[in-house]
């Protein structure tokens, strides 16, 4: 089965970059996903297929995608940014979603 | 753009059985699949599996098949998730949610979750 690693937590200072990592083996020849999940609430798709972010979702939250690694960047880091951030991609060879295993974003 | 509506919070006891639904609204709803997304309490998001609600074609996780059943009833544009024995390993919160075009694709729409408990 394919396999996706997140780190658990990140800390950021307020007003300064988050980066946070999903790794999984040749992660760039595939579309990776991110999701926003504060708090007792559904998640929220912040980035699609790698680099695309939907309306509605701030031009500070990014994402790139090479290699074995792929990365949402979040700038310029709110107190609102706080929660768990999961990637997710489609491994067509088992034709499965697989979901990281999420990493809690704090601001301090 | 859509919205996915969900069944209220659920509390049962091990070996009964349970459908959960999950309706669209706002969009054709015969045109978009939609997945079932388990999250059991303080963990990450499994994905279950997937429908066609136009023809129900669906897709399981091996690590879902047989375990749950997921229908579709287009006459009331909605989906379904559904137990025949719970186990108290089943208490989690599942989120139903619409991928962008085809079932491989990133989730846009997000149901608002229902929680499930199953407890003696």
């Amino acid at each position: 089965s394919y396999d996706l690693s997140q780190p658990l937590s990140v800390s950021v200072a307020l007003g300064q970059t988050a980066t946070i990592t999903c790794g999984g083996d040749n992660i760039g020849n595939k579309n990776v996903h991110w999701y926003q999940q504060k708090p007792g609430q559904a998640p929220v798709m912040v980035i699609y297929r790698d680099i695309n972010r939907p309306s509605g979702i701030p031009e500070r939250f990014s994402g790139s995608n090479s290699g074995n690694t792929a990365t949402l960047t979040i700038t310029r880091a709110q107190v609102g940014d706080e929660a768990d951030y999961h990637c997710q991609v489609w491994d067509s060879s088992t034709d499965l979603h697989v979901f990281g295993p999420g990493t809690k974003v704090t601001v301090l | 753009e859509g919205q996915l509506v969900q069944s209220g919070a659920e509390v049962k006891k091990p070996g009964e059985s349970l459908k959960i639904s999950c309706q669209g609204s706002g969009y054709i709803f015969t045109n978009f699949w939609i997945g079932w997304v388990r999250q059991m309490p303080g963990k990450g998001l499994e994905w279950m599996g997937i429908i066609y609600p136009d023809d129900s074609d669906t897709r399981y996780s091996p690590s879902f098949q047989g375990q749950v059943t997921i229908s579709a009833d287009k006459s009331v544009n909605s989906v379904y998730l559904q137990w025949s024995s719970l186990k108290a390993t089943d208490t989690a919160t599942y989120y139903c949610a619409r991928p962008l075009s085809g079932p491989d694709e990133a989730f846009d729409i997000w149901g608002q979750g229902t929680m499930v408990t199953v407890s003696s």
